[in-house]
């Protein structure tokens, strides 16, 4: 099945600088990758997602790139603020008969945006 | 804008006592999903539903565990026989038709004593 690595475990930065999560996944059916931000007890908040016929996606200070070829896909989040402080997952599903596409996560990645 | 709704927030039941987890979602999805977040830990797939029957299921997802779609809004998730390892944050998940996103619910902390 899909196995998704996901890297660093916790990043921290300074207030305006830009962050980077990086993902790979092992299934090169899998065709929908989204991006979720995790707050204390509080559920998934999808933030962006990217499907395999798109190479790059932006919105405002958050983009996603996604190699197929590689097999790995990236989160970026340009001048980072408090706010952005949480967990991060990525995530990979493919298109299975019936539609019952799951998701596969990775392991999170801690942020912190320190003033 | 319609969420997912969970409840109860929290769970507290003794080892072998069963549960019910309950979950309204969107009213025009029609996928269902359940995951489990073990604290500190990633989230995990238990089992998708569609049409009314299983798609997919994990291998967590044993003979202890059961879902249901009761009527035309709720989706349960049932585990018959608790063990102290099922302790976890239980989201529900639904998607509609088109789109692959999947919208969560704010979760069921479970705890088994």
């Amino acid at each position: 099945g899909e196995n998704v690595e996901q890297h660093p475990s916790t990043l921290s930065v300074q207030e305006g600088d830009s962050a980077v999560i990086k993902c790979t996944y092992s299934d090169s059916a899998s065709n929908y990758f989204p991006w979720y931000k995790q707050e204390l007890g509080k559920r998934p908040q999808l933030i962006i997602d990217i499907r395999s016929n798109v190479g790059e996606k932006k919105d405002q200070r958050i983009a996603v790139t996604l190699n197929k070829t590689a097999k790995h896909f990236s989160l970026h989040i340009t001048e980072t603020q408090p706010e952005d402080s949480a967990v991060y997952f990525c995530a990979a599903s493919g298109i299975l008969t019936g539609g019952g596409n799951k998701l596969t996560f990775g392991t999170g990645t801690q942020l912190k945006v320190e003033l | 804008e319609p969420e997912v709704t969970q409840t109860p927030s929290h769970q507290v039941t003794q080892m072998g006592q069963e549960v019910i987890l309950r979950c309204v979602p969107i009213s025009n999805h029609l996928y269902f999903y359940w995951y489990r977040q073990i604290l500190g830990q990633k989230v995990e797939f238990l089992v998708s539903f569609y049409n009314n029957e299983i798609s997919e299921k994990s291998e967590i997802f044993d003979d202890q565990f059961s879902v249901e779609r009761p009527d035309g809004s709720n989706f349960t998730l049932k585990i018959r026989s608790t063990k102290l390892e099922d302790s976890a944050m239980y989201f529900c998940a639904s998607k509609g038709a088109g789109p692959d996103t999947q919208y969560f619910g704010p979760g069921t902390r479970l705890t088994v004593l």
